[in-house]
C-alpha cells in the first residue's frame, strides 16, 4: 500500500505545452510538499501546503501552480513548459510542518 | 540561511567494508533526517534523528545537535547500499534544507 503516490512517473513533452503531476498520500498527514531535483541531484523545495493552505512558496516561476483540493492531495500544474523545467519532481508529506518527511517515487519530466 | 555540508562527496567501497558519512550544519535545528536515494531514484527514509543515536540493522546514525553535526554509519556494506545519501535539516521555524549528498558506490 503506497504511502505517497505520484502520477505519472515519466512525462515527455514538447516545449510550450502544459502538464500536470498528481500526488496523493494515505498517511493522514497534514502537510504536503513539492520538491525539484535537478540534474546534479540537488533537492530544493518548491511549495508546501498545510491543511490545504499554502505555507511555502519558494521563488519559482509563476508558470508553476500547485493545487490542494484536500489535505490528502497536492497537484502541480506547469504552464508553457521550458527546457529548463526538465527534472525529477518529488511529492512529500509530513505529519506537521517540521516533522518526518516521506517522499513519493518521483515524476521524471523531460521537455524536448 | 542555514548551510548543510556533507562529506565526502563521493565514496567507493569494497563490499563488506564500513564507512562513515558526515553532515555538518551551521545553525540549530529541530529536525534532521537521513535519506538514501537508490539507483532507481527512490528516496527512502533512513533515520529521523534530531539528536541522539539510532540503529537499524547495519545502519546507525548519531546527531550531536550542540556541535551541529550528524554521522551515518554503514557497516558490512552491500552492493544494494549504493546510491546517494542525503542529510536534511530543518532550522527553528524554517523549512527542510538538503545537503548536496554523498554518492556511495559499493563494488562486489
Amino acid at each position: 500500500d503506497t504511502a505517497v503516490s505520484q502520477t505519472p512517473k515519466y512525462l515527455v513533452t514538447q516545449m510550450g505545452n502544459d502538464k500536470s503531476i498528481k500526488c496523493e498520500q494515505n498517511l493522514g498527514h497534514d502537510t504536503m510538499y513539492w520538491y525539484k531535483q535537478d540534474s546534479k541531484k540537488f533537492l530544493k523545495i518548491m511549495f508546501s501546503y498545510n491543511n490545504k493552505e499554502l505555507i511555502i512558496n519558494e521563488t519559482v516561476p509563476n508558470r508553476f501552480s500547485p493545487k490542494s483540493p484536500d489535505k490528502a492531495h497536492l497537484n502541480l500544474h506547469i504552464n508553457s513548459l521550458e527546457l529548463g523545467d526538465s527534472a525529477v519532481y518529488f511529492c512529500a508529506s509530513s505529519q506537521e510542518y517540521t516533522g518526518e518527511l516521506f517522499f513519493g517515487e518521483g515524476s521524471r519530466l523531460t521537455v524536448l | 540561511g542555514i548551510q548543510v555540508e556533507q562529506s565526502p562527496p563521493d565514496l567507493i567501497l569494497q563490499e563488506g567494508a564500513n564507512s562513515t558519512l558526515r553532515c555538518n550544519f551551521s545553525d540549530s535545528v529541530n529536525n534532521l533526517q537521513w535519506f538514501h536515494q537508490n539507483p532507481w531514484g527512490q528516496l527512502i527514509n533512513l533515520f529521523y534523528i534530531p539528536s541522539g543515536t539510532k540503529q537499524n540493522g547495519r545502519l546507525s546514525a548519531t546527531t550531536v545537535a550542540t556541535e551541529r553535526y550528524s554521522l551515518l554509519y554503514i557497516s558490512s556494506s552491500q552492493t544494494t547500499d549504493s546510491g546517494v545519501y542525503f542529510c536534511a535539516v530543518c532550522p527553528q521555524g524554517g523549512k527542510l534544507i538538503f545537503g548536496q549528498g554523498t554518492e556511495l558506490s559499493v563494488k562486489p
